[in-house]
């Protein structure tokens, strides 16, 4: 049983485009919902996370929009560079410091 | 700036065979945890800590075991390898009191 789902499995973005990763949960008891960024050959880290009480949460290029009614969260990278490609997992935890459940993972791939 | 470590970074073991991974942090965190990633599927939680002596089961317990006798240490065992065993297995630790869960660089088994 996936708990969170996450769309698209790749994603091709031109230099300076905006890319746009979606996911979706089940369990309303989850309580915060963080995106990891992974290079290749290196374990994931923590990029920018949110909170189910605000919309939108913004550092720099990288905006997390949240829609609690839907059940849904995405990830905006805005003027997507190269050194963006990598993959993104969003997750979700209802344990402070708890056990995550990730999404399915999306390999973001920015070219020049 | 050790972090969270795990050794070794690759191994390839034959269908039987035992083996343990081992995984340590100087953080003295609270919290540890071992994921196995797989193309496709995200990460997934196989087993995780909360403290010295406590541990506990999650998505994908079977196949594995795990003991965490002190703060700094969390080994995965595999008791008798299988090829779906055949992953990328990453460690990670987290303060209880925070959501941000540090991650190892992992490491890539095969089972034949």
């Amino acid at each position: 049983q996936q708990q969170v789902k996450q769309s698209p499995q790749s994603l091709i973005v031109q230099k300076g485009g905006i890319s746009i990763i979606n996911c979706a949960y089940e369990n309303t008891a989850f309580d915060y919902f963080p995106w990891y960024q992974q290079f290749p050959g290196k374990g994931p880290a923590l990029l920018i996370a949110i909170r189910p009480d605000v919309s939108e949460k913004k550092e720099g290029r990288f905006t997390i929009s949240f829609n609690k009614s839907a059940k849904q969260f995405s990830l905006h990278i805005m003027d997507s560079q190269p050194g963006d490609s990598a993959t993104y997992f969003c997750a979700a935890t209802y344990n402070q410091g708890g056990k995550l459940i990730f999404g399915q993972g999306t390999e973001l791939s920015v070219k020049p | 700036n050790a972090g969270v470590t795990q050794t070794p970074k690759f191994q390839v073991l034959k269908t039987g065979q035992s083996m343990t991974l081992q995984c340590a942090q100087d953080m003295n965190h609270e919290y540890m945890s071992w994921y196995r990633q797989d193309p496709g599927m995200g990460l997934r939680l196989i087993h995780y800590s909360v403290g010295a002596g406590i541990t506990d089961q999650g998505e994908v317990p079977n196949g594995y075991n795990v003991s965490r006798s002190t703060t700094e240490d969390f080994p995965l065992r595999l008791l008798s390898a299988a090829p779906s065993q055949t992953s990328v297995y990453f460690c990670a630790s987290s303060p209880l009191a925070k959501n941000i869960q540090y991650f190892g660089a992992g490491t890539r088994l095969s089972v034949l």
